[in-house]
């Protein structure tokens, strides 16, 4: 079945280092990728939209220069946290969907737990 | 963004059918209703979706009310590896986000 990948898995850096986390769809193109941030025993908070070839979609409240998206390939998307501080600290999900199927399900990736010292 | 309500937490025996509720009175004509469950310490996986026909797949049936505006989730014989948290979420017409609620956390005893 189609897979996606996100690595690191876990991460831990120091307060003011910016971290970048990788989301790639390993078998199938993904147009659109979405980024949601969960923290302990809350549900998933989208983050964003990210779009290949072009600016990501942030929610309302997601500062954009904090939190950079790149979507670089139909298969790679990133996220960068800048300048993170502890109340960064949290696990970190992407998820993708099949390219030009707008309602097929959502393929999500393991997650990614940082912490920031 | 159209809601949906669930129950905080369900519990089942193994082996027995577990029937899990959602209700989304403002689902609008063309939202696709999803589950999704999601396993501590992991990304969310995707269980079933549909729109208005009742669905089943390998891991779980859908049986959607005919107005739409609540379906059920039944799991026909849980394991203990079907303790998760469930979300019911309503996919966007032409946005296509899922914008994920609460869920039920569903506890399985042996």
């Amino acid at each position: 079945g189609a897979v996606v990948s996100q690595h690191p898995s876990r991460v831990i850096c120091k307060s003011g280092t910016s971290v970048k986390i990788e989301c790639r769809s390993l078998d199938f193109q993904a147009t659109t990728m979405f980024w949601y941030r969960q923290f302990p025993k809350k549900s998933l908070m989208l983050m964003a939209t990210s779009n290949e070839g072009s600016k990501a979609t942030y929610e309302q409240g997601v500062e954009k220069d904090k939190f950079l998206i790149n979507h670089a390939s139909l298969t790679l998307s990133t996220l960068t946290v800048t300048s993170a501080h502890p109340e960064d600290s949290s696990f970190y999900i992407c998820s993708a969907r099949f390219r030009g199927s707008y309602n097929s399900p959502l393929h999500f990736g393991n997650g990614t737990r940082l912490t920031v010292t | 963004d159209a809601k949906t309500t669930q129950p905080n937490s369900m519990e089942s025996n193994e082996e027995e059918p577990v029937h899990l509720p959602c209700n989304h009175s403002t689902i609008s004509g063309t939202d696709y209703i999803h589950w999704y469950r999601q396993l501590p310490s992991q990304g969310p996986e995707y269980v079933i979706h549909g729109l208005t026909s009742n669905v089943n797949n390998r891991m779980a049936s859908l049986a959607i009310a005919e107005d739409r505006k609540s379906s059920t989730l039944i799991l026909h014989r849980a394991t203990l590896r079907d303790a998760a948290v469930y979300y019911c979420i309503l996919s966007m017409e032409y946005g296509n986000k899922l914008v994920f609620g609460a869920g039920t956390i569903l506890r399985v005893k042996s």
